[in-house]
């Protein structure tokens, strides 16, 4: 079974600060893994994926999340917060059923942007 | 190229009634994933439907939901007899038939029992 975990609930940064939100993950194939982030009473939109190719994975809104498979992890980045990153960000794994794929969330992270 | 569609975005019904949510996934799109969202929790995966069938339906609840995807028209999920606990925001999801690494989520619907 596969599993992720996200470390910290909540997490608040100053506004130009750097942003670290984490995520493990348990898997026992090689997984796909995915962040999204949800905005206030939205859908879920698509970050960044990693599926098996650079382990630095560069996604939309300057964010970054790299694989580092000794430690299961698949941690979000970015340099410089904007206060527009407000929102609940989920880290994600799926494993495969029939060519299509089945997502496993994490609790989710809600990231706050102090001015 | 229109995302997934999900209609109502918020529907409200009483204990007892029946819900209906419709998802109609992106063009060229025939896997359908409806996923649920409880208050202050993450996603947990429902079922996956391909046109006229069922794949897994292992994240619904045994009794009073029921899901489908029919040849025509959108995918539907289906809450019987709702109670307060169903509250939720159900939210759909579209991959397409060969590259299936990604999927794309529709905006939601909002369900509250009162």
């Amino acid at each position: 079974a596969q599993s992720v975990t996200q470390l910290g609930s909540h997490v608040s940064v100053s506004e130009g600060a750097l942003v670290l939100l984490r995520c493990n993950y348990s898997s026992s194939v090689p997984p796909y893994l995915f962040w999204y982030v949800q905005y206030p009473n939205q859908g879920l939109q698509l970050l960044l994926k990693y599926t098996s190719a650079a382990t630095l994975v560069k996604g939309i809104n300057g964010f970054e999340a790299e694989f580092k498979k000794s430690e299961t992890s698949f941690h979000l980045t970015k340099p410089s917060a904007h206060m527009s990153d407000a929102a609940e960000y989920f880290c994600a794994v799926s494993s495969q059923i029939q060519g299509a794929q089945k997502l496993v969330f994490g609790q989710g992270t809600r990231l706050t942007i102090n001015p | 190229n229109a995302g997934v569609m999900q209609n109502p975005r918020h529907l409200v019904r009483r204990r007892g009634q029946e819900a209906r949510l419709r998802c109609s996934p992106m063009k060229g799109h025939s896997h359908v994933y409806w996923y649920r969202q409880l208050p202050e929790e993450g996603l947990k995966f429902m079922v996956y439907l391909q046109k006229e069938n069922i794949i897994d339906e292992s994240g619904m609840p045994k009794e009073r939901f029921s899901a489908e995807f029919p040849k025509e028209g959108p995918s539907i999920l289906r809450i019987q007899q709702v109670v307060r606990g169903d509250s939720a925001a159900y939210f759909c999801a579209s991959s397409p038939t060969v590259s299936g690494n990604t999927i794309y989520f529709g905006e939601g619907s909002w369900l509250t029992v009162v």
